[in-house]
């Protein structure tokens, strides 16, 4: 069974640093390109960056890039998420998200999300 | 706002078809990018229900179905349930933005 488990998430203060972990489970994670999707409190779906399974090729939404650092261990099974320099208006739940390859980039398993408030 | 653009709601009585649309542009649909569909019931992570523009994963209902045409796409759903009151969301890929898009999604409601 796929299973992606997030952790990290919590309260921080603008201006701060998080970083999140996802780990994998149930499929061969380093076939797989997979990507963090945020939803802020009562908003839509944001989709916040992507890493192809061997690292090639990383991509960031605009409203991240330069402040957020996707990264991914291979040998531990495990996504990452650094965040950096964090406003208010990164509160969200983060969901770690897998690509299954497909050729279109959608995504067919995610967690259940950790949350990130920053608030002072 | 979104770069793909969907209704901020539908309804539709139990038994009937609504349809949802997703309107983008020449540098992610129209540019030839599939459109994919997530279901996501309150207080839970979205699930994929349509991929590839029409192909739906195995164990979501043939009621669901997607198309797509130019700059749009569709995500039908016949034989309207209680279940199925949910928010909707359509997905591409932007070759302009170097990243994938969401819909601001739409909040299906079964009357």
């Amino acid at each position: 069974e796929v299973q992606l488990v997030e952790s990290g998430g919590g309260l921080v203060q603008p201006g701060g640093s998080l970083r999140l972990s996802c780990a994998a489970s149930g499929f061969t994670f380093s076939s797989y390109s997979m990507n963090w999707v945020r939803q802020a409190p009562g908003k839509g779906l944001e989709w916040v960056s992507y890493i192809s399974s061997s690292n090639s090729t990383i991509y960031y939404a605009d409203s991240v890039k330069g402040r957020f650092t996707i990264s991914r261990d291979n040998a531990k099974n495990s996504l990452y998420l650094q965040m950096n320099s964090l406003r208010d208006e990164d509160t969200a739940v983060y969901y770690c998200a897998r690509d299954p390859g497909y050729g279109g980039y959608e995504v067919d398993y995610w967690g259940q999300g950790t949350l990130v408030t920053v608030s002072s | 706002q979104s770069v793909l653009t969907q209704p901020p709601s539908v309804s539709g009585a139990p038994g009937q078809r609504v349809t949802i649309s997703c309107t983008g542009s020449s540098s992610n649909i129209g540019a030839g990018y599939d459109v994919h569909w997530y279901q996501q019931l309150p207080g839970t992570a979205p699930k994929l229900l349509i991929y590839g523009n029409s192909n739906r994963p195995s164990g979501v209902p043939d009621r669901f179905s997607g198309s797509k045409s130019g700059t749009s796409a569709s995500l039908a759903i016949t034989g309207l349930q209680a279940e199925d009151e949910a928010d909707y969301y359509c997905q591409s890929h932007d070759s302009s933005l170097s990243g994938s898009v969401f819909g601001g999604g739409t909040k299906l409601t079964v009357l």
